[in-house]
């Protein structure tokens, strides 16, 4: 089972909102990715979490925070989104940070952000 | 820095027509090419990683190859199923980074 489980599925929020995404995986996977993707164009990688530690920021604005409450879990906060940011928010995960190329990222269905 | 090149950018294929979508890459050193398939407003779908040049791997009417310098996702008679982007991304040494193409649309037609 290669499943990653991302909440909700769709999301409308405006400038002043608070909301979050959630991902979920029970594969004993210690590496988990957000992803930004808009529409035509490949995933931009945000952040990278290894063994529940942030290792990889790709300067993303302080609006998105991420957060790793478990090995199994991966929140992302949003705060004050500006309509630019409505994308695709894909979460994934791998098995074993720097395990090489066997290390496969599998992604979840995503979250559909809309920003009003 | 590295960089990856995808064509063609969109293939209408016949049902049953043969083809090869095409990956080019630069890299500082190759870890892993990975190929995944993605549908309209879905995550992207593993298909395949190559490790070394040589390599092949298939899967049904998929099969993946690997040179130096590029990677090739040859179809074999296609069905309307099949239709989708395909994203090529590669990963080199020291680092956890994907680094993906633009992808290829393809659709097949019945």
């Amino acid at each position: 089972d290669t499943e990653v489980t991302q909440t909700p599925k769709h999301l409308v929020m405006g400038m002043t909102n608070k909301k979050s995404l959630k991902c979920e995986q029970h594969m004993g996977h210690r590496a988990m990715y957000w992803y930004k993707q808009k529409a035509k164009k490949p995933p931009e990688l945000m952040f990278v979490y290894s063994y529940e530690k942030l290792s990889i920021n790709e300067s993303v604005p302080s609006r998105f925070s991420p957060e790793c409450p478990n090995s199994s879990l991966l929140n992302l906060h949003l705060h004050a989104l500006q309509p630019e940011d409505s994308a695709l928010y894909l979460c994934a995960s791998s098995h074993t940070p720097g395990q090489g190329a066997k290390n496969i990222q599998y992604f979840g269905a995503g979250t559909r952000l809309s920003v009003l | 820095e590295d960089q990856v090149t995808q064509s063609p950018e969109a293939l209408r294929l016949q049902e049953g027509e043969s083809s090869s979508l095409n990956c080019s890459y630069t890299v500082s050193g190759l870890r892993g090419l990975f190929w995944y398939r993605q549908d309209p407003g879905k995550g992207p779908e593993f298909l395949f990683t190559l490790y070394s040049a040589g390599e092949e791997k298939e899967k049904e009417r998929l099969k993946a190859t690997l040179t130096k310098k590029e990677s090739f996702l040859h179809i074999t008679a296609p069905k309307p199923e099949d239709s989708a982007t395909y994203l090529c991304a590669v990963r080199p040494f020291g680092n956890e980074k994907l680094t993906f193409g633009t992808g290829t649309r393809l659709t097949i037609i019945p």
